[in-house]
């Protein structure tokens, strides 16, 4: 149990075009969901955290307009990345909390990010 | 800016060997403690979320203890195995339990056979 995946697991795109990334609760329902992103030899950085139904919450430094979150059903959250360029090349992975625990965390595989 | 540290970086050793690594956190900004493991390509795996001063707890070969009261965490493996290897994170939920986490750099393991 507690699954949660992640699409596409990597993505090349060229500068200024976006792209979505898909992060699925397989058996479990997520009211909240977690975006974070991570740089070579860097810690996880929380960027936002989607509530289902409700605006995004973003981290201080984090552009709302450029990385867009819909978090629509209780399972499904999506971050778009919007006009790329190369210095958004990262690492995303997201995470979801299972209403049904007060502690307890699921990630993501993450997803590969590289803009040409 | 909270800050979550982890020591060694990395750590190569043989198959059998017992390791630790620390985790270190601040002692005033403290409600959950989690301990990750997660291998390349994979989903990081929750291990254990620690919330009590003095909590030890156990998986298998795998355990870890709690100082909220001086900011650190360590995590033991008794016995490395091959498949231990894998990157250790570990990720402070600050006080006021908003869920959000502030990880460490993670600790990479390496068990050589």
């Amino acid at each position: 149990g507690a699954v949660v995946s992640q699409h596409p697991s990597w993505v090349i795109c060229k500068s200024g075009t976006s792209v979505k990334i898909e992060c699925r609760s397989l058996d479990f329902q997520a009211t909240t969901m977690f975006w974070y992103r991570q740089f070579p030899k860097q810690s996880l950085m929380l960027m936002a955290t989607s509530n289902e139904g409700s605006k995004a919450t973003y981290e201080q430094g984090v552009e709302k307009d450029k990385f867009l979150i819909n978090h629509a059903s209780l399972t499904l959250s999506t971050l778009t990345v919007t006009s790329a360029h190369p210095e958004d090349s990262s690492f995303y992975i997201c995470s979801a909390r299972d209403t049904r625990s007060v502690y307890e965390q699921y990630f993501g595989p993450g997803t590969r990010l590289t803009v040409t | 800016i909270l800050n979550v540290e982890q020591s060694p970086q990395s750590l190569h050793v043989q198959e059998g060997d017992s390791t630790n690594f620390t985790c270190s956190f601040p002692s005033s900004n403290f409600y959950a403690l989690h301990w990750y493991r997660w291998e390349t390509a994979k989903s990081p795996e929750a291990l254990f979320v620690m919330t009590l001063n003095g909590d030890e707890k156990k998986k298998g070969r795998i355990s870890a203890t709690l100082n909220t009261k001086e900011g650190y965490s360590y995590l033991y493996i008794k016995g490395s195995q091959p498949e231990d290897s894998a990157t250790y994170l570990c990720a402070l939920c600050p006080q006021g339990g908003s869920e959000k986490l502030v990880f460490g750099k993670g600790m990479k393991l390496t068990v050589n056979p």
